[in-house]
């Protein structure tokens, strides 16, 4: 069983909708939750980080994290055509720096 | 503030040939890890350094290897090359348990 599961299947959004991503983890030892958004070809620039269950919020994107479930969300509001890009969930302990991270999602939104 | 750096952005090798990688991190950050990030998939955890030392490795071959100098920055050498090494090398960057930021990474083409 991998680590971190992200269904990395494409989804195609029409702008002003909602985006919701997800990942599950095997790791009960997990305890901080990063996501990352990526353009094509470049480096992950961070978006979310969190290490609680529960929401967090950073304007139109919510991070929520289920930690009894090992099920972390990120929900994009209002979509807009420049958040087409992949999301990457990434996972890690508190003092092991190694992240873990899933597959990716790759977001189209269109105009 | 630069962020983190990497050079070359692109680099195109032969099989067999060696081939160093180079990381600036992000001002005021110590730790510096590697990823691999294959086409299509998420980035893979090479190895991490702090204070100039190898500390932890993900399940990657000893052609795979690393520098940190004084000033932080850091190499991957990878050595032997297959066409499998072809991938994007990502550099991250962060501070104690901080949030991690990651370079634009270096596009390496093996031929």
């Amino acid at each position: 069983q991998k680590e971190v599961e992200q269904d990395p299947g494409p989804l195609s959004v029409p702008e002003g909708a909602i985006v919701s991503l997800n990942c599950t983890y095997s790791n009960s030892a997990f305890q901080y939750f990063m996501w990352y958004r990526q353009y094509s070809r470049k480096g992950p620039e961070l978006l979310m980080y969190t290490y609680s269950s529960g929401n967090k919020e950073d304007g139109r994107f919510t991070a929520q994290v289920d930690k009894s479930s090992k099920y972390i969300s990120l929900f994009i509001r209002d979509s807009q055509p420049s958040d087409s890009a992949t999301y990457l969930c990434a996972i890690g302990v508190w003092g092991n720096n190694r992240l873990a991270f899933g597959k990716g999602n790759q977001v189209v939104v269109i105009p | 503030d630069a962020g983190v750096t990497q050079s070359p952005t692109h680099l195109i090798k032969t099989r067999g040939q060696q081939v160093t990688l180079r990381c600036s991190p992000k001002s005021g950050h110590d730790t510096v890890s590697w990823y691999q990030q294959a086409l299509g998939q998420g980035p893979q955890f090479i190895f991490q350094y702090y204070e100039e030392e190898e500390r932890q490795r993900g399940n990657f071959p000893d052609r795979f290897s690393g520098h940190q100098f004084p000033n932080y920055s850091s190499e991957l050498n990878v050595n032997a090359l297959l066409l499998g090494d072809s991938a994007l090398y990502l550099c991250a960057s962060r501070s104690g348990e901080d949030e991690a930021f990651f370079g634009q990474g270096t596009r390496l083409t093996v031929v």
